[in-house]
């Protein structure tokens, strides 16, 4: 398994514009996370999949941003209308749950290397 | 919600020992991890402590006081790769099905020669 994959891993586009990330994380792994990270901060929580569903979605999440994992595999992330406050580092990152491995299961993350968005 | 605060940066030697604090309010508490994250690089998992005491992984340990809703990272033996940024996360069992970890500000580290 090469762990968590991000792409594209760099992406430029005009405000306005809609863009689509794509997270596969690791195979055994049924949960799925997708966080956002700026400069200088920590990863925010934007939303989580268990297998396909999508069990909660931070208020930090507007209805330009949607998130999809069909079929319980992949993930895309899809923000419409683009704005300069997008440009971000967006990280998926994936975990066992807790059943599959103790109390530690949805403590671990495995992170991807992150699409970098930046928003003209 | 939840809250961590946790110092923005810290400078040591190399082979020095580093402690990095983080104290936290979150009403279902259920955890507390580390993660370390180098420039242009993705976080990765450190340490988790569930329960009061130390934990021990290999120059790393991490330590936890639940009635003081206070944790630490304690770094021996730095190295200059040990040089990047240090995130603690609370997971809260109380919100959202308490399955996200709520990272702090992060703490950078720079170990000098």
């Amino acid at each position: 398994d090469t762990g968590v994959s991000q792409n594209p891993r760099h992406k430029i586009t005009k405000r306005g514009q809609n863009v689509t990330f794509r997270c596969d994380p690791i195979s055994e792994h049924n949960r799925l996370y997708w966080y956002r990270q700026t400069l200088g901060q920590g990863p925010e929580f934007l939303t989580y999949f268990q297998n396909e569903a999508q069990l909660e979605k931070s208020r930090l999440l507007s209805d330009r941003f949607s998130a999809e994992r069909p079929k319980g595999s992949f993930s895309t992330l899809e923000i419409q209308r683009t704005e300069q406050g997008d440009s971000a580092m967006y990280l998926c990152a994936s975990s066992l749950a807790d059943r599959d491995r103790g109390l530690f299961g949805a403590n671990v993350l495995t992170f991807g290397a992150g699409s970098r968005l930046t928003v003209l | 919600g939840q809250s961590l605060e946790q110092p923005s940066e810290v400078t040591a030697v190399e082979g020095a020992i580093v402690q990095i604090n983080c104290t936290y309010q979150t009403s279902g508490f259920y955890g507390l991890s580390w993660y370390q994250q180098h420039d242009g690089g993705a976080p990765t998992f450190l340490s988790y402590n569930g329960l009061d005491g130390l934990e021990e992984t290999g120059r790393f340990s991490s330590f936890l006081s639940r009635s003081d809703s206070y944790g630490y990272l304690l770094l021996q033996e730095l190295q200059m790769k040990d040089s990047a940024s240090y995130f603690c996360a609370v997971r809260d069992i109380l919100t959202g099905g308490g399955n996200k970890l709520t990272f702090g500000t992060g703490t950078q580290l720079k170990v000098e020669l």
